[in-house]
């Protein structure tokens, strides 16, 4: 069955990087889309940004364009996302998704990272 | 930035319809999906290409659209789909996700 597994949450000082981590198993990950989706706490879910199956292409919410960098290594079935300047605002509960062409039919458990002085 | 606006909370009765609304700019002219979320776990698509349901998801989902709204109905609701509601659609390259709707089965 579809297994992603985010890591690589944590607390994290503003200013501060960080690199999540989905492990995905039991479908073939080179041929899929994924996604990062997050939540802030209590808030509703925000887009963060879609890798094209093999990372050729990229798309980010705009308010993330410039300090996060999606990317994957299809060899390591891993997808990740590299948070830089990382500020109070940005603390959420972060999922990864696969994009099944018109829609994310799979998400993980979320990790969540938290921005704090 | 592109906008997709849901009424923030919808009460519904046991065994009776719940209707979630998303409304955005020429939405008509796009794909929306639905996700609907419970306390503590992880989104789940339950509506796709406006109308379509994923395998697994109950038959008393159904999407819909006209003009610029999107509805998200559930006939014959059970207490089992309390949940948080998202609609979602593509603007641009960006995927872009409703404000929630959380719908209270009383």
């Amino acid at each position: 069955q579809v297994q992603l597994v985010e890591s690589g949450g944590g607390v994290v000082h503003p200013g501060r990087s960080l690199r999540l981590s989905c492990a995905a198993s039991g479908f073939t990950f080179s041929s899929y889309a994924m996604h990062w989706v997050r939540q802030a706490p209590g808030k509703g879910l925000e887009w963060v940004a879609l890798i094209s199956y093999d990372g050729t292409n990229k798309y980010y919410a705009d308010s993330m364009k410039g300090r996060f960098t999606i990317s994957r290594d299809n060899s390591k079935n891993t997808l990740y996302l590299q948070m830089n300047s990382l500020r109070v605002e940005d603390t959420a509960v972060y999922y990864c998704a696969r994009e099944d062409g018109s829609g994310a039919n799979h998400w993980g458990q979320g990790t969540l990272v938290t921005v704090s002085s | 930035s592109y906008e997709l606006t849901q009424p923030p909370s919808v009460s519904v009765s046991p065994g009776q319809t719940a209707s979630i609304t998303c409304s955005g700019d020429k939405l008509g002219d796009k794909y929306a999906c639905w996700y609907q979320q419970k306390p503590g776990q992880s989104p789940v698509l339950v509506i796709f290409q406006d109308s379509k349901r994923p395998s697994g998801i109950p038959e008393r989902f159904s999407g819909s659209t006209s003009g610029n709204t999107a509805t998200l109905t559930i006939s014959g609701t059970q207490a089992m789909d309390e949940a948080d509601y998202y609609c979602q659609a593509w603007d641009r390259g960006t995927a872009v996700f409703g404000t929630g709707t959380k719908v209270t089965v009383l």
